[in-house]
């Protein structure tokens, strides 16, 4: 069964300061990882997709890296605006491309 | 609108109810899914379509749950006798295909009481 493991749960940082997420996933022949943004009472907002190992993909403060086995979302000198919870996510292996498997997110706080 | 469409945004009912839940997607958008997202974790797929056709329902529940896609365009998401662990965000997503990133909506709020 696909798996996603999303660490830390929750990360509160200082504005400015930089870090990193982590995504965690099992899943035979992967075949894209995607990143997603959800503020509070909306839907996850599109961000990345990742195809492989190796690849990175940026926009403004953020860097998405791609391994064989997990995923990082870099976070360069974050801003108050950047607080969200950051989902990710894959297809399933085989031939099905339809449903993704989530993880349950990390929840990031940018104090000012 | 530019982006997928749900409605109604919140629906209070009583358990036992029968609810409809409607997602407009994004114009041109082939590729329909539905998800449910409980607090403090990922949307868990539901059911896809491909047109009009369910291309994967593995993920709902119970046969309590059903949902249509009659023209290739907007969905509806059908509960009937609703309990109360049927609560929680129901969010529509629209692609251009298989493959392509989903674009998610705000979601319906579902509370049973």
């Amino acid at each position: 069964e696909d798996q996603v493991t999303q660490s830390p749960e929750a990360l509160r940082l200082q504005e400015g300061e930089s870090s990193s997420l982590n995504c965690s996933y099992t899943v035979s022949g992967l075949r894209g990882l995607f990143w997603y943004r959800q503020d509070p009472g909306k839907g996850p907002e599109f961000l990345f997709t990742l195809y492989s190992a190796g690849e990175e993909k940026e926009k403004e403060r953020l860097k998405a890296t791609l391994t064989k086995k997990e995923s990082f979302l870099h976070i360069t000198a974050p801003k108050p605006e950047d607080s969200a919870t950051y989902l990710c996510a894959v297809p399933p292996g085989g031939t099905s491309y339809g449903k993704l498997t989530f993880g349950q997110g990390t929840i990031l706080t940018v104090h000012p | 609108g530019a982006g997928v469409s749900q409605t109604p945004s919140n629906k209070v009912t009583e358990k036992g109810k029968y609810v409809e839940l409607r997602c407009d997607p994004i114009s041109g958008h082939t590729a329909l899914y539905w998800y449910r997202q409980s607090l403090g974790q990922g949307p868990e797929f539901l059911i896809y379509f491909q047109g009009t056709g369910a291309a994967d329902d593995s993920g709902l529940p119970n046969d309590r749950f059903f949902a249509v896609r009659p023209e290739g365009s907007v969905s509806t998401l059908k509960i009937q006798r609703t309990e109360r662990g049927d609560s929680a965000v129901y969010l529509c997503a629209s692609s251009l295909g298989e493959g392509q990133p989903q674009h998610f909506g705000d979601g319906t709020r579902l509370s049973i009481l």
